[in-house]
């Protein structure tokens, strides 16, 4: 059984950082890729970046590129992601997921959000 | 990067009622478009796969079909609990993008 939980909500004041946990269980936590979608309030669905911990390859979307950052540590079965310089626009839900089947295409399993608020 | 549109962006329809949802590409992404549910308060849960497997678990009301560009969600026969909303997704090419949803709620 695959869970991915993730660390609680924050609260954070613009300019900030903010960094967000997502702990696997299940399944070897090397064999597969994680990614970071985020969703702001009554919006849809953003793809931010993910990671592949065997190979310590990460991606980004570019409009991400110079502030977010993906982080695995393997010994714990945990992924982060680190968001700077935070905005009152990036008040999200943000989602960990992980794929099913090690192609890193689509995701399966997915954790349970983390509510980031930014404000003064 | 790849853009994904989706269209309607809403519809209202009846239980019992065929579904369907198109989305479409800025490029061919041969067949690596993904389908997801999202309900309120909840976290994404995959439908489809590959443009047209069903992932297990997935009631066989949902289908995927497409390639190329242009894709589509059909679901056969609306059910209570298919209201919500749903959004296509490739991986084609880093980075990966969604669609903008469309929601079905009740008529």
């Amino acid at each position: 059984q695959v869970h991915l939980v993730q660390s609680g909500a924050d609260v954070k004041r613009p300019g900030s950082s903010v960094k967000v946990s997502c702990k696997a269980s299940g399944g070897n936590f090397n064999s597969y890729t994680y990614a970071w979608v985020r969703q702001a309030p009554g919006q849809g669905l953003e793809w931010m970046g993910r990671i592949i911990p065997i190979l310590g390859v990460t991606n980004y979307a570019q409009k991400f590129q110079d502030r977010f950052t993906i982080t695995a540590d393997k010994s714990t079965s945990t992924a982060y992601m680190e968001l700077s310089g935070l905005r009152s626009d990036d008040t999200a839900v943000y989602y960990c997921a992980r794929d099913g089947d090690g192609s890193g295409n689509y995701y399966n399993f997915w954790g349970q959000g983390t509510l980031v608020t930014v404000s003064s | 990067d790849i853009q994904m549109t989706q269209s309607p962006s809403s519809l209202s329809a009846s239980v019992g009622d065929r579904v369907t949802i198109t989305c479409r590409a800025s490029e061919d992404i041969s067949n690596y478009v993904y389908w997801y549910q999202q309900k309120p308060g909840k976290a994404p849960e995959l439908l489809t796969y590959g443009a047209s497997r069903s992932q297990s678990g997935v009631s066989g009301r949902f289908s995927g079909s497409g390639s190329g560009t242009d894709f589509t969600l059909t679901i056969s026969s609306l059910q209570p609990e298919d209201f919500a909303t749903y959004y296509c997704h490739q991986s084609y090419r880093v980075p990966f993008t969604f669609g903008p949803g469309t929601k079905v709620d009740l008529k």
